[in-house]
């Protein structure tokens, strides 16, 4: 069971704005960076954001990332059909000593 | 274009031993090192180790309890994830990821592969 906590769910309208939160503790997202994929169904999963806000080269600006304390967020600007994918978190957790990953959030787009 | 191809689904007994392979092309592969994760069914990914293909440093998550071994073979840039003693809940699909050649905490996935379904099963 993963430690980040991510709400398993959310849905916007073609144009909204949505956020995904992310919660973790001290061990983990309170002190390291914090990184967000995006998996299609039937596709390999894809980086989205590093180092907690840094969008990888080719990522849309309508996809940016925050982090503050235990906890982190993704917010996806101007939704689109094509946004509609699972979410995951992940952060390096010290008791682990290895990158720990979020349960992951089902982006519906309405 | 950097590319993971990984091995094909496996269905195997509970016991048994299970290999999967995560073929690379289009980048160095000794300047880089590999996670592998898998996921079960409705759960998020589960980070299984790492290796360094480029000393071949490992390191592997407590949870597994020693049944995990990775290695490279920088002849054919592969990487591979050997899992033994297969038990039900093993039964999930892996992935390979490629990080940095030492195990870092700032590191993020930038590729992965393809996924392997892995069924353990009597």
């Amino acid at each position: 069971q993963s430690v980040l906590t991510q709400p398993p769910s959310a849905s916007g309208t073609p144009g909204q704005r949505v956020t995904i939160s992310c919660s973790g503790g001290n061990s983990n997202i309170g002190t390291n960076l914090v990184s967000w994929y995006q998996h299609l169904p039937g596709t390999a999963p894809k980086l989205l954001i590093f180092r907690n806000n840094q969008r990888l080269s080719g990522v849309p600006d309508r996809f940016s990332g925050s982090k503050s304390g235990t906890s982190a967020s993704l917010a996806i600007s101007g939704l689109r059909s094509e946004d509609e994918a699972d979410y995951y978190c992940a952060a390096w957790d010290a008791s682990l000593t290895g990158p720990m990953f979020g349960g992951g959030t089902k982006l519906t787009v309405l | 274009q950097p590319h993971l191809v990984q091995s094909g689904p496996e269905v195997k007994r509970p016991g048994a031993s299970v290999r999967v392979s995560c073929k690379t092309s289009g980048f160095d592969f000794t300047s880089f090192g590999f996670s592998w994760v898998r996921q079960a069914p409705g759960q998020g990914p589960e980070w299984l180790g790492w290796i360094s293909a480029h000393n071949g440093n490992t390191k592997s998550a407590e949870a597994l309890q020693g049944r995990v071994a990775l290695t490279t073979d920088s002849s054919t840039s592969t990487a591979y994830l050997e899992v033994k003693s297969l038990k039900s809940d093993d039964t999930a699909v892996y992935y390979c990821l490629r990080a940095s050649m030492t195990l870092r905490p700032d590191d993020a996935f930038d590729l992965w592969g393809q996924g392997t379904m892995v069924t353990v099963s009597s």
